[in-house]
């Protein structure tokens, strides 16, 4: 498994503001992801960090409003940039680690602890 | 395209009575199969997946599911409740394949209470 740690953990923010979350894994991963999840909602991805190169954004969510960064293997940065209250949620990293001795660890998605974002 | 359903979005059962959480999907191909838990104020932790193999998997906490290909379903069951599963409980599928664009897909998940 792997071992996943957000930063902050939660926030307040004001309207118009702009919140830089943090993901660091333990151990090498393939794929780092980004969640946000709605109040009572379920999980939709905003997009696939990519190491060295730009994200890639799933519909509805664009760079300008959730920068990301990448620069290494175990390291991720979301920004909500100019927060409104509809950005109030929980925004969770996810990663996918590389293959290891057992083939099941290779399909094996896990998930950070969340950062409950309220904005008002 | 590939959806996940998640039947009605809270359960509840009695402390030692039967768990049962529906997941049926929708895929072209029999995708990988998981369930999340997630307990009040934390991140997503994995009960159980299917991947290949065995059709009965058997998760963490007693959870166990099982992968039915001819009703396309993955239904989440524990013998006995305990208090401590409360929780919400949520089905995921992914292509099985490994290309890039293979996304974890959710249902809405499911809100499990346990009464005393």
């Amino acid at each position: 498994s792997a071992v996943i740690s957000q930063k902050p953990s939660r926030d307040i923010c004001q309207r118009g503001t702009s919140l830089t979350i943090q993901c660091q894994v333990d151990s090498q991963v393939t794929m780092m992801f980004w969640y946000r999840q709605q109040p009572g909602q379920s999980l939709t991805l905003i997009a696939t960090a990519n190491q060295g190169s730009e994200a890639t954004y799933e519909s509805g969510f664009v760079i300008d409003k959730f920068p990301i960064s990448r620069p290494n293997l175990t390291f991720s940065t979301l920004t909500v940039s100019n927060m409104s209250p509809e950005d109030s949620s929980i925004y969770l990293c996810s990663v996918r680690l590389l293959p290891g001795r057992k083939a099941g660890v290779f399909y094996t998605q896990y998930f950070g602890p969340g950062t409950r974002l309220t904005v008002l | 395209a590939q959806s996940v359903t998640q039947l009605g979005s809270h359960v509840s059962v009695s402390e030692g009575a039967l768990v049962l959480l529906r997941c049926n999907y929708s895929s072209s191909v029999p995708p990988y199969l998981f369930w999340y838990v997630q307990y009040p104020n934390q991140g997503l932790q994995l009960l159980l997946k299917y991947t290949t193999g065995a059709t009965l998997v058997k998760g963490i906490n007693g959870f166990e599911a099982e992968f039915k290909k001819s009703e396309t379903s993955f239904h989440l069951t524990k013998p006995s409740a305990h208090m401590s599963d409360a929780a919400e409980y949520f089905c995921a599928v992914r292509p099985s394949s490994t290309g890039a664009n293979s996304k974890l897909t959710f249902g809405k998940g499911i809100t499990l209470s346990v009464r005393p």
